[in-house]
């Protein structure tokens, strides 16, 4: 597609359930990265795949979650026993190779979550 | 003390004003600087992109990075009501290999009244 797609663009969902969220990102990139945005803060760095190779995981802030990418296509994160803390954007964002420095990045409109 | 300080305003001006943004960050390791601009409801798009010290330009944009006082600044010349949104700064670095990481400002909302 001409973009980075997510879905579903809003999820509300009661504390205790698990929820998948899923990016397809921009036909051909390589590199797919998660970030969180919680009310009043600044985007907060999840998840990072490029290719095959291992994912940069460093950036998920519980156990509850993870995120799974097939080689260079969709991806999908999951939040198992959601908390009302959980409640974000949660944006994706493609670049065709490795974003030195965010180069290239292109991210999507995000999955709003709320949990309730 | 977080690593990347953005006032978030609102900042509100009328059409036509030169608006100035700016963030200070604290970690000496930044080299990449980016400025974003994010639309309601809508994902960041990259506004402008500076690697090291110096200035950008690029149409009615201008970034200027200040590595000496950890600062950055995005000038807005002749700013319209289409320019209205949320402006992220947002910078990595070369630490342990990971300058994909972008460490984001709180972000700071425009309004450009017509």
């Amino acid at each position: 597609g001409a973009g980075v797609s997510q879905s579903p663009s809003n999820k509300v969902t009661e504390k205790g359930k698990d929820v998948e969220l899923r990016c397809d990102p921009i036909s051909g990139h390589t590199a797919l990265y998660w970030y969180r945005q919680r009310l009043g803060q600044g985007l907060e760095f999840l998840i990072y795949f490029q290719g095959n190779s291992a994912p940069d995981k460093s950036g998920l802030p519980s156990d509850r979650f993870s995120a799974e990418r097939t080689g260079e296509s969709v991806s999908t994160l999951t939040i198992q026993r959601t908390q009302q803390e959980d409640s974000a954007v949660y944006l994706c964002a493609s670049s065709l190779v490795i974003g030195v420095g965010g180069d290239g990045y292109t991210f999507g409109s995000g999955t709003r979550l709320t949990v309730v | 003390q977080k690593e990347v300080e953005q006032d978030p305003g609102p900042l509100s001006v009328p059409e036509g004003a030169i608006v100035s943004l700016n963030c200070t960050y604290s970690n000496s390791a930044f080299q990449y600087f980016m400025w974003y601009r994010q639309y309601s409801r809508k994902g960041p798009e990259l506004l402008m992109y500076t690697y090291s010290s110096g200035n950008k330009e690029d149409g009615r944009f201008t970034a200027q990075v200040d590595k000496s006082s950890k600062y950055i600044s995005l000038f807005i010349r002749d700013s319209q009501p289409s320019d209205s949104a949320t402006y992220l700064c947002a910078m990595s670095g070369n630490s342990g290999g990971s300058n994909y990481k972008l460490t984001f400002g709180k972000g700071t909302l425009l309004t450009v009244n017509p």
